[in-house]
């Protein structure tokens, strides 16, 4: 079955620390996005992808940073200049060829947090 | 940029029909989307409207007014498994997308 896979589930990180956070998809989607969602609110975009090698920040990137080495995997890093990095990160992907009903795929997120 | 407003929380009785509202404001406007969320999990696609008017998929239904910036879910019969958090989302230039920041649906026997 197609679909989205994050890695790890659980992820705890020391103060200075940099991590990268794992998404991979094969649902042939050239379109990729990273979110991230704190307790009882929405969903801020942090990066996103509309085709290998390109990617542009969202609304939140200072202290993120990614890569789109190839058209499956959108890896992001939470570098130690993010000051409050706990949070649930959340991958998606979508066809991104058009600006219309292009639903976005959610895989199942990972939890970031600090020691 | 965008901003949207939904309510926070509502409760509704098993079977019965709720609708969760959405206003937003936006400088580039496509269409509005709204997903769904249990708790801890993944949030899941369930309509799109890029045109005025109602859409219906199953229970649900969605509606948009773009002339008033509005649009609307429509959950019909409800079920337990209902329970879950709603967000309405607008689809911006780069299919981007700028999300509310959701409502708690309660559903109760």
């Amino acid at each position: 079955d197609g679909g989205i896979t994050q890695s790890p589930k659980y992820l705890f990180r020391k103060e200075g620390q940099n991590v990268t956070l794992s998404c991979e998809q094969n649902l042939n989607h050239d379109a990729m996005y990273w979110y991230r969602q704190d307790p009882g609110q929405g969903l801020r975009l942090i990066y996103y992808s509309q085709i290998v090698n390109d990617f542009q920040k969202g609304d939140i990137a200072e202290g993120y940073s990614v890569s789109r080495e190839k058209k499956e995997s959108f890896p992001l890093t939470v570098t130690s200049a993010q000051k409050n990095p706990t949070a649930f990160y959340l991958c998606a992907s979508s066809i991104g060829r058009r600006t219309d009903n292009q639903p976005q795929h959610f895989g199942d997120g990972t939890r970031l947090s600090i020691l | 940029g965008q901003s949207l407003e939904q309510p926070s929380e509502v409760t509704a009785v098993e079977g019965a029909i709720v609708q969760i509202n959405c206003t937003y404001q936006t400088s580039g406007f496509y269409g509005l989307s709204w997903y769904q969320q249990h708790d801890g999990g993944a949030p899941t696609f369930l309509s799109y409207n890029g045109l005025d008017g109602l859409e219906e998929t199953g229970r649900f239904s969605s509606f948009l007014s773009r002339s008033d910036s509005y649009g609307y879910l429509l959950l019909q019969e409800l079920q337990m498994k209902d329970s879950a958090s709603y967000f309405c989302a607008v689809t911006g230039t780069a299919s981007k997308l700028t999300f509310g920041t959701g409502t708690r649906l309660q559903v109760t026997l």
